[in-house]
């Protein structure tokens, strides 16, 4: 089956750190681009972070440049951000998401496949 | 960015009518312009791609239109299965952006 499975959310103090991951199965991930999407719950959706298949193109929300960073590990099928400096405003459910194209080296931005999220809740 | 404003944020239609969905970005997006729907609970799933381009197994009462600023979604005639959220998304500017999302309820 073609999924994606996030774990690693909790509650965090604010200025604390954490990683959230995600596990893909059903598909090459080496072959797709992948991203962190966040939403906090019944409101709208934030794109973060992208990386490349590769990792050879990241990019993020000014929102969190420079304090959040993502990863992948493409020999364990499997996409990582860690968030460092967190603030109250990162509470949120945070998406791994696929791209839909593989025949490209970059970031496409198509949200093809979704994980069903790991909820972030920063607060002391 | 470029910010998408979708119209309106909610509306109530019975099983078999016609629904239409706007979205307008702040500036041109030529055709990047996708379409996600969001059941309560679950993660968004892409419906519409580039504009029109309908995702495998997405039902054809699903269609999209527009280019540049302006861009619409329809369902010719709606189901039970078709209450949810929807959300439009550009990619055509770099952060990709969403708009606010629309909430189709029963009547």
């Amino acid at each position: 089956e073609v999924q994606l499975v996030e774990s690693g959310g909790g509650l965090v103090q604010p200025g604390r750190s954490l990683r959230v991951s995600c596990a893909a199965s059903g598909f090459t991930f080496e072959d797709y681009a992948m991203y962190w999407v966040r939403q906090v719950p019944g409101k709208g959706l934030e794109w973060v972070a992208g990386i490349s298949r590769n990792s050879a193109i990241i990019n993020y929300a000014d929102s969190v440049k420079g304090r959040f960073t993502i990863s992948r590990d493409n020999a364990k099928s499997s996409l990582y951000l860690k968030m460092n400096s967190l603030r109250i405003e990162d509470t949120a459910l945070f998406y791994c998401a696929k791209d839909k194209n593989s025949d490209s080296s970059g970031l496409n931005y198509y949200f093809d496949l979704w994980g069903r999220g790991t909820l972030v809740i920063v607060s002391s | 960015d470029t910010q998408m404003t979708q119209s309106p944020s909610s509306l109530s239609a019975s099983v078999g009518d016609r629904v239409t969905i706007t979205c307008q970005a702040s500036q041109d997006i030529s055709n990047f312009l996708n379409w996600y729907q969001q059941k309560p609970g679950l993660a968004p799933k892409l419906l519409i791609y580039d504009v029109s381009n309908l995702e495998p197994g997405v039902p054809p009462r699903f269609s999209g239109s527009g280019s540049g600023t302006d861009f619409t979604l329809t369902i010719s005639s709606l189901q039970p299965e078709d209450f949810a959220t929807y959300f439009c998304q550009q990619l055509h500017n770099l952060p990709p952006t969403f708009g606010q999302g629309t909430k189709v309820e029963i009547k």
